[in-house]
Formats: C-alpha cells, sequence, structure tokens
C-alpha cells in the first residue's frame, strides 16, 4: 500500500464552490506539506504542518485554508474556488529526525475549475 | 531568498544517449541538494541527494555532483532508457532553522525514444 494517499485523484468544480483535498500517510511522520504545481512553475508551498496543533501558511496561501485532523491526516481546502486555482496538488511528508530533510509525496489530485 | 535554476526542457534524446540537466543555486547557508523525479501520472521520487561540497549522490544510473565552487548540482546518466522519461526536478534545502523547506527548480521534461 502507498504510504502517502490523496483523494480524490481527479476533480472538476464550479466556480464558487468549496471543495476539500484530503492526504493521509502511513509513514509515522509528524510534518506534512500541501503543494500546487503549474507548468513551468514547479512547485509551490501553501501550508505546512510540524504537528497537529503547528500549522503554518506557505508562499501562496491566499484562497487555501488547511486542517490537521490528526499526525496522519492533512486536508486542504478552496473555501470559493477559482479557475486559476486548477492545477496538480501534492501532499508530502517528512521525517524531522531525517538528515537531509527529504520529502516522501502522494500521488496528487488533479483539480480542475470550470 | 533562496532559488534554482535548471535547464529549460523540453529534452528528447535517443536510447542509449548521454543526459545532462543542468542546475545552479542560490542559497544562504550551506544547503542540501536533492534531484526529485516525477513519472507519468506519479508523485515525485527522490531520485538522489548530496549534502555538503563535493558530495556526489547517485542511483539508478544517475549522478550528481555538489558543486559549492560554482554552485551547481547538474544531473547526468551516461546511457538513458526509455523507461527513463520523466520531469525532473531539481530542489534545495536550506540548512538551518529552515530547513523543512524544499525550494524547487521549474522542472526539465525529458522524452527518450526508442
Amino acid at each position: 500500500d502507498a504510504d502517502v494517499t490523496q483523494t480524490p485523484r481527479n476533480r472538476i468544480t464550479k466556480t464558487g464552490k468549496r471543495i476539500m483535498l484530503e492526504c493521509s500517510q502511513t509513514k509515522g511522520h509528524d510534518r506534512m506539506y500541501w503543494y500546487r504545481q503549474d507548468p513551468g512553475l514547479g512547485l509551490r508551498l501553501i501550508y505546512y504542518s510540524f504537528d497537529v496543533k503547528d500549522i503554518n501558511k506557505g508562499e501562496i496561501s491566499d484562497g487555501y485554508s488547511v486542517s490537521r485532523q490528526a499526525q496522519a491526516k492533512f486536508s486542504l481546502s478552496l473555501e470559493s474556488a477559482i479557475p486559476n486555482q486548477t492545477a496538480l496538488y501534492f501532499c508530502a511528508t517528512s521525517d524531522p529526525t531525517g538528515s537531509p530533510y527529504e520529502q516522501y509525496f502522494g500521488p496528487g489530485t488533479r483539480l480542475t475549475v470550470t | 531568498g533562496d532559488s534554482v535554476t535548471q535547464m529549460e526542457g523540453p529534452v528528447t534524446l535517443s536510447e542509449e544517449a548521454f543526459l545532462t540537466i543542468n542546475c545552479t543555486y542560490t542559497a544562504t547557508g550551506y544547503p542540501s541538494l536533492f534531484w526529485y523525479v516525477q513519472y507519468p501520472g506519479e508523485g515525485l521520487q527522490l531520485l538522489l541527494k548530496a549534502t555538503k561540497a563535493d558530495d556526489k549522490g547517485s542511483n539508478k544510473g544517475f549522478e550528481a555532483t555538489y558543486r559549492k565552487e560554482t554552485t551547481s548540482f547538474h544531473l547526468e546518466k551516461g546511457s538513458v532508457q526509455v523507461s527513463d522519461s520523466a520531469v525532473y526536478f531539481c530542489a534545495l534545502s536550506e540548512s538551518g532553522g529552515s530547513n523543512y523547506k524544499l525550494t524547487f527548480g521549474k522542472g526539465t521534461l525529458l522524452t527518450v525514444n526508442p
């Protein structure tokens, strides 16, 4: 079984709708991350969490929110989706005791906002 | 701030050709350097890493050497295969307090033809 899973894998939604992307991990890592990938732009960090009570904004957090329900679960919400949030979204985890800090990625969620 | 610049793609090679994907970085301190690979329809996977100057990371026939004097971490493979077709990302993780964060390049698409 995959160590980092994301649901759904694909989603099409309409402008203005609220949508949640979910991430679960079985690696036992404390740190979790949400990235978005756009063609030609690489990956950009949206939010990251060092533990259940420690959540931080990344470089492009506007229009997004997150919830860390448990060590193993980290959800990303788009409160009111807009077309320029169409992208590939990745969840990742890392173990702070690892050296150097390597991240482990889920398979991604392809989101299309029409 | 930290940044990673990698050669723009796409790169198209014939099987058994030599591969080089250039990567240079800007960072304060002494970052760790990574190459991640993204196969079609999948999340990113760590390909190789190097933590200090002159270290050589290697995996699956790929190599990259951490060159502090030229701030570079070029990816090479002597003989590519069709199965190497993927997007390759160079990334760095800053040392010190902010070493949770990966800064990615924009990615280079490699296509290997039989």
